[in-house]
């Protein structure tokens, strides 16, 4: 069974620019989760999407945000990116529904703001 | 709000010496507590989750709900063992819809020296 995949793997982008990244779960994930990475916050929660919609969310600003397709594909979208954006973005994928479905994590986005 | 504490940001053993790497949480409910781990080059991946109570590669946690902790050992720790490991909680509400969010603690590196 394939794994999480996540495109792009790097990007470097501007200050004020936005961007897009996309995650694909595992076949038959319909939950995807957002975490973003770095040296100083560690990991923290952005959002989960399951069956379309915004489950869960974290404590980011408005520019943050997400949507999920019917494939149960996943992006995230920034907009006018500051430079504290740059880090590492994971998304995880699990079954989802009620009760515990374990999380598998992709590779991750790094992102650089320049 | 949850929060989860690792104290140790390194932690070097020799191989075959006892390892314990240490986890503190704060919320107010029942949460469920994790740990994940990611080995060099590796994706992050979950390690074992309290509630299971299973013992996986040597390693065991017990929640502690008396000192909000839940701390991760091992009786001999081995070279493969070194790695990153994250500590991480989900509060489970009424419907069991939260699993996708995780909070996670800021890791901590284990190096397990020959």
């Amino acid at each position: 069974k394939a794994g999480v995949t996540q495109t792009p793997r790097y990007l470097i982008k501007t200050r004020g620019q936005q961007v897009t990244l996309s995650c694909s779960p595992i076949s038959g994930h319909r939950s995807v989760s957002w975490y973003q990475q770095t040296p100083g916050q560690g990991l923290q929660f952005l959002f989960e999407y399951f069956s379309e919609t915004q489950r869960n969310k974290g404590n980011f600003p408005g520019r943050f945000s997400g949507r999920q397709f019917s494939n149960s594909r996943s992006e995230m979208n920034v907009s006018t990116l500051e430079l504290g954006d740059s880090a590492l973005y994971l998304c995880a994928s699990s079954l989802g529904g009620t009760g515990f479905s374990e999380q598998y994590f992709g590779p991750g986005t790094r992102l650089t703001v320049t | 709000a949850q929060r989860v504490t690792q104290p140790e940001k390194l932690l070097s053993v020799f191989k075959g010496a006892p390892v314990e790497l240490k986890c503190n949480y704060s919320y107010s409910g029942s949460p469920e507590l994790f740990w994940y781990v990611q080995y060099s080059r590796q994706r992050l991946q979950l390690l074992l989750r309290h509630i299971s109570r299973e013992s996986i590669k040597g390693f065991t946690a017990d929640l502690n709900k008396g000192e909000t902790s839940f701390h991760l050992k091992k009786p001999f720790a081995q070279e493969e063992d070194s790695a990153m490991y994250y500590c991480a909680l989900s509060v489970a509400n009424a419907g069991g819809t939260s699993y996708g969010k995780l909070t996670f603690g800021q890791g901590t590196i284990l190096t397990v020296h020959p």
